[in-house]
C-alpha cells in the first residue's frame, strides 16, 4: 500500500522568510496530492493540491511541486506570517481513492 | 464544499464505556470516511463507511471496536467500544468532494478522553 514520509517534523522560520516542506510517496499509481494546514485545536483545511499531470502548482504565496519520477513532491510558502504557523500535512491518494497522510510537520514563524 | 457537523465536539468517558459520535452533511456525498487523529500524531484512516452496506475497515482496525453505521448519503456514525485510555484522540469525520477526484474535507471532530 501507499507510504507517505514527511519532512522535516518542524520547522522554525523568521517572519518573511520562505518555507519549504517535503514528502515522498511509494506508489508510483498515485495522481493527488493536497496539503493540508491545522492550527491548533482546529480540523484540517486543504490548502493546496496537485495532480500528476502537472508539475507545479501556485496560489498567491503558496505553491506545490511534484517530480513524479522522484515521487516527491513539496509544499513552498513564501514571505511567511505568524499566521502560517500551524501543523501541515502532505497526503497522497493510493489506488483505492483513500487519502495516506505525513506524519506532519509543526511550522513556527517566529515574528 | 459541504457544511459537515460532528457531535459531540468533546466528551469525557470512563474505561469500558462506548461513545457514538454522529456526522451529518447538508447535501448527498458518495465518499464517507472516519479518521482518528492521536495527541500529536497524523491522521489515520479506520474506515470507509459504505451507503447501505458494511464499512470497509483498514488493517489494525475492526468492526467490533469501531462498528460504523451509514444509513444514508447525509448521515454516518461511529461508536468507539470498550474504550480504553489509549482511544482518547479527535475523531474525524470527512467527505470526498467529488467522484474519485480525491479532494477530502473534514468535520471538526470529537475529542475524546477516557479514563
Amino acid at each position: 500500500g501507499e507510504n507517505v514520509e514527511q519532512h522535516p517534523s518542524t520547522l522554525s522560520v523568521q517572519e518573511g522568510d520562505s518555507a519549504v516542506i517535503k514528502c515522498t510517496y511509494s506508489d508510483s499509481a498515485s495522481n493527488y496530492f493536497p496539503w493540508y494546514k491545522q492550527e491548533l485545536g482546529k480540523r484540517p483545511q486543504l490548502i493546496i493540491d496537485i495532480r500528476s499531470n502537472v508539475g507545479e502548482k501556485k496560489d498567491q504565496r503558496i505553491a506545490v511541486t511534484l517530480n513524479k519520477t522522484a515521487k516527491h513532491f513539496s509544499l513552498h510558502i513564501t514571505e511567511t506570517q505568524p499566521e502560517d504557523s500551524a501543523v501541515y500535512f502532505c497526503a497522497a491518494l493510493d489506488s483505492s481513492y483513500k487519502l495516506i497522510f505525513g506524519s506532519g510537520t509543526r511550522l513556527l514563524v517566529r515574528p | 464544499s459541504a457544511v459537515i457537523s460532528q457531535k459531540p465536539s468533546r466528551d469525557i468517558c470512563q474505561r469500558g464505556t462506548s461513545l457514538t459520535i454522529q456526522c451529518q452533511v447538508d447535501s448527498q456525498v458518495t465518499m464517507m470516511f472516519w479518521y482518528r487523529q492521536q495527541p500529536g500524531q497524523s491522521l489515520t484512516l479506520i474506515a470507509t463507511a459504505n451507503q447501505g452496506s458494511e464499512a470497509t475497515y483498514e488493517s489494525g482496525f475492526v468492526i467490533d471496536k469501531f462498528p460504523i453505521s451509514r444509513p444514508n448519503l447525509t448521515f454516518s456514525t461511529l461508536t468507539v467500544s470498550n474504550m480504553s485510555p489509549e482511544d482518547s484522540s479527535i475523531y474525524l469525520c470527512s467527505v470526498g468532494g467529488g467522484e474519485n477526484t480525491g479532494e477530502l474535507f473534514f468535520g471538526e471532530g470529537s475529542r475524546l478522553t477516557v479514563l
